[in-house]
């Protein structure tokens, strides 16, 4: 199976702050890498796949890069909707697998 | 507007068996692979598995062969998950959810959950 790890686990930023997660692979998983967005007692929201690609209707300040077993995604200006936390899932392979999580909180 | 409707979740002992339905509206099902993922209390997000449009594929965790059957009814827009054997670890919100692209994950759309408690 594939592992997926996260990094960091939590990170604390303010409104405004840019905020990077990183994302990878225990092995090669081309760009079937999706990231997703939950909050407390929610189902997950896909926010971008193909490692880049964002979702119709997720905000632009929301990006993914990344490709092979490194990947990132980034919230270029934090906005107070987006305190959440954050999984990374890879589509390479059965079964599929997500990272444990990072979470987003305020400073 | 794509809506899944998970049902059939509670408390069962351990040993004992729950199916889990989803109802599906606002898209064509049988165009679409469908997902199982679960959530233990306090817990990340692990994939249960899959069945492709038209039911005869289906992958799933190791973990979970064998004791979960994944299903589904196209001419009622509809998915199952047949639970076995059930174990305490298996206590979890059991979301479905459509896969965007098929057999890819990419997961677009999610039941509000459903919460299965294993426990005597």
């Amino acid at each position: 199976d594939i592992q997926m790890t996260q990094s960091p686990s939590s990170v604390s930023s303010s409104v405004g702050d840019r905020v990077t997660i990183t994302c990878r692979a225990s092995q090669g998983i081309s760009s079937w890498l999706a990231w997703y967005q939950q909050k407390p007692g929610r189902a997950p929201k896909l926010l971008i796949y193909a490692a880049s690609s964002l979702r119709s209707g997720v905000p632009s300040r929301f990006s993914g890069s990344g490709s092979g077993t490194d990947f990132t995604l980034t919230i270029s200006s934090l906005q107070p909707e987006d305190f959440a936390t954050y999984y990374c899932q890879q589509g390479n392979s059965f079964p599929f697998t997500f990272g444990p999580g990072t979470k987003v909180d305020i400073k | 507007e794509v809506q899944l409707v998970e049902s059939g979740g509670g408390l069962v002992q351990p040993g004992g068996s729950l199916r889990l339905s989803c109802a599906a509206s606002g898209f064509t099902f049988n165009s679409y692979w469908m997902s199982w993922v679960r959530q233990a209390p306090g817990k990340g997000l692990e994939w249960v598995g899959n069945i492709n449009q038209h039911g005869g594929g289906k992958y799933y965790v190791d973990s979970m062969k064998g004791r979960f059957t994944i299903s589904r009814d196209n001419a009622k827009n509809s998915l199952f998950l047949q639970m076995n054997s059930l174990r305490a670890e298996d206590t979890a919100v059991y979301y479905c959810a459509r896969e965007a692209t098929a057999a890819r994950g990419d997961f677009d759309y999610w039941g509000q959950g459903t919460l299965v408690t294993v426990s005597s």
